[in-house]
């Protein structure tokens, strides 16, 4: 079956560590989109890639980095700059051709602690 | 600046019955498209439906329909013969093209419950 897997689905953070969500899909997909969710709220887009080796800032970066050296993989790193990195963190992925109705879809997330 | 709003923080409705879900937007592109998610407990955001801007008709996938009314900029959710798996967190989100790809602003949500 075709999906989108994220690991692990819980993880435990020391302050001061860096820490590696991992997010891979087999949807054939070239875009590739991480988020952020706090208790309460929607969404907010942290990075986003479109093709391999390259990828942009979306609005809340500071404090995470990627990389996309694999089109079917996407990971995303919490760095110990960024401040309140507790939350539920969503990988999404969806074709890219332009159309504004490009569906993006998730995979099941990765719910980071801080201790 | 592009805006979702979710006005009902809250629903409930009975199984069986069908329920809307509201959701205005505001923005000044002609191009958008419009998409409902749904969040179970377990956190997954699961596609459900999306309506271009351009599209008269409006959409439908099964038991979900969009209720699209783009002079109000609305495009509430409607769930027919609801479920008690239909409990959940709903998402309404807008897409619009910005410097080479389609971001995607999420409302805050609407806590659905379905009473037996």
């Amino acid at each position: 079956d075709g999906g989108i897997t994220q690991s692990p689905k819980y993880l435990f953070r020391k302050e001061g560590q860096n820490v590696t969500l991992s997010c891979e899909q087999n949807l054939n997909h070239d875009a590739m989109y991480w988020y952020r969710q706090d208790p309460g709220q929607g969404l907010r887009l942290i990075y986003y890639s479109q093709i391999v080796n390259d990828f942009q800032k979306g609005d809340i970066a500071e404090g995470y980095s990627v990389s996309r050296e694999k089109k079917e993989s996407f990971p995303l790193t919490v760095t110990s700059a960024q401040k309140n990195p507790t939350a539920f963190y969503l990988c999404a992925s969806s074709i890219w051709d332009g159309a504004v109705t490009d569906t993006q879809y998730f995979g099941p997330g990765t719910r980071l602690t801080v201790l | 600046a592009q805006k979702i709003t979710q006005t009902q923080p809250g629903m409930f409705v009975q199984e069986k019955e069908a329920v809307t879900l509201d959701c205005t937007y505001d923005t000044s592109d002609q191009s958008y498209g419009l998409f409902w998610y749904k969040q179970p407990s377990s956190g997954e955001m699961i596609f459900l439906i999306y309506q271009g801007s351009y599209d008269e008709q409006n959409a439908t996938e099964g038991r979900y329909s969009l209720n699209f009314q783009k002079a109000r900029k609305s495009a509430n959710l409607v769930i027919s013969a609801s479920q008690l798996g239909d409990s959940a967190m709903y998402f309404c989100a807008i897409s619009f093209g910005r410097g080479g790809y389609n971001k995607l602003i999420f409302g805050a949500g609407t806590r659905l419950a379905v009473h037996p």
